[in-house]
């Protein structure tokens, strides 16, 4: 079966430019996570998708951080405008179900440095 | 708030001896409990869980944790370390305190087997 799919592997870009980042889950998979893994840090949970649906984004910076899964599958998190502190690795992982007792599998991560 | 801690930030280890890397949980209710690992340039992987049951989980390649309820621990255990098993690991509790229910990583816990 394969994993987790993300895009890019890398990127670079200066503050206040605009990114977005590309997830395709395992086929089946009703749940969705975006994590944010900042250096020295475990993975943060940005937001959670439940099929289309939002079902927790209560740690989304909203102001900058936007994130979409259209037909519930594939999934783009977007910032705009970006800052230095976004530099982190953006994980991409989904589930079965919404529940954490369903194991998370998790994509390689888009590794974002801002400068 | 639910939250894993992981006070060792990397451990050492000489190959074919054995290795604890240490978790302790603060959670209100029954805890539910995961390690993860992270090989370099790979996304999470599952390793085990704890909901219920048998103080001692079982998981993949040949990890084992000890659920200590009165120590509020979780410690990630192997009998005999492989230079393979060097990476990063995290301990993680589910969170539903709130609305949404989701997990906590910890920071981690960088696993050095030494040959």
């Amino acid at each position: 079966e394969a994993g987790v799919a993300q895009s890019p592997r890398y990127k670079i870009i200066e503050k206040r430019q605009s990114v977005a980042f590309w997830c395709n889950p395992i086929s089946g998979h009703a749940t969705l996570y975006w994590y944010q893994q900042i250096l020295g840090q475990g993975p943060k949970l940005l937001i959670q998708f439940q099929n289309n649906g939002v079902v927790d984004d209560s740690q989304l910076p909203k102001d900058r951080f936007s994130a979409e899964r259209l037909k519930g599958v594939d999934s783009t998190l977007k910032i705009q405008p970006a800052k230095l502190e976004d530099s982190a690795v953006y994980l991409c992982a989904s589930s079965l179900e919404w529940t954490p007792l369903y194991e998370q599998y998790f994509g390689p991560g888009t590794r974002l440095t801002v400068t | 708030a639910q939250s894993v801690a992981q006070p060792e930030d990397q451990v050492n280890v000489a190959e074919g001896n054995p290795l604890t890397v240490k978790c302790t949980y603060s959670v209100s209710g029954n805890p539910y409990l995961f390690w993860y690992v992270q090989y370099p340039n790979r996304g999470l992987q599952f390793l085990l869980k704890y909901i219920t049951g048998d103080n001692l989980v079982k998981g993949s390649y040949g990890f084992e944790a000890e659920f200590n309820k009165s120590q509020t621990s979780f410690h990630l255990k192997k009998p005999s370390a492989l230079v393979s098993d060097s990476a990063l690991y995290f301990c993680a509790v589910r969170d539903k305190e709130n609305r949404d229910d989701k997990i906590i990583f910890g920071k981690g816990t960088r696993l050095h087997i030494l040959p």
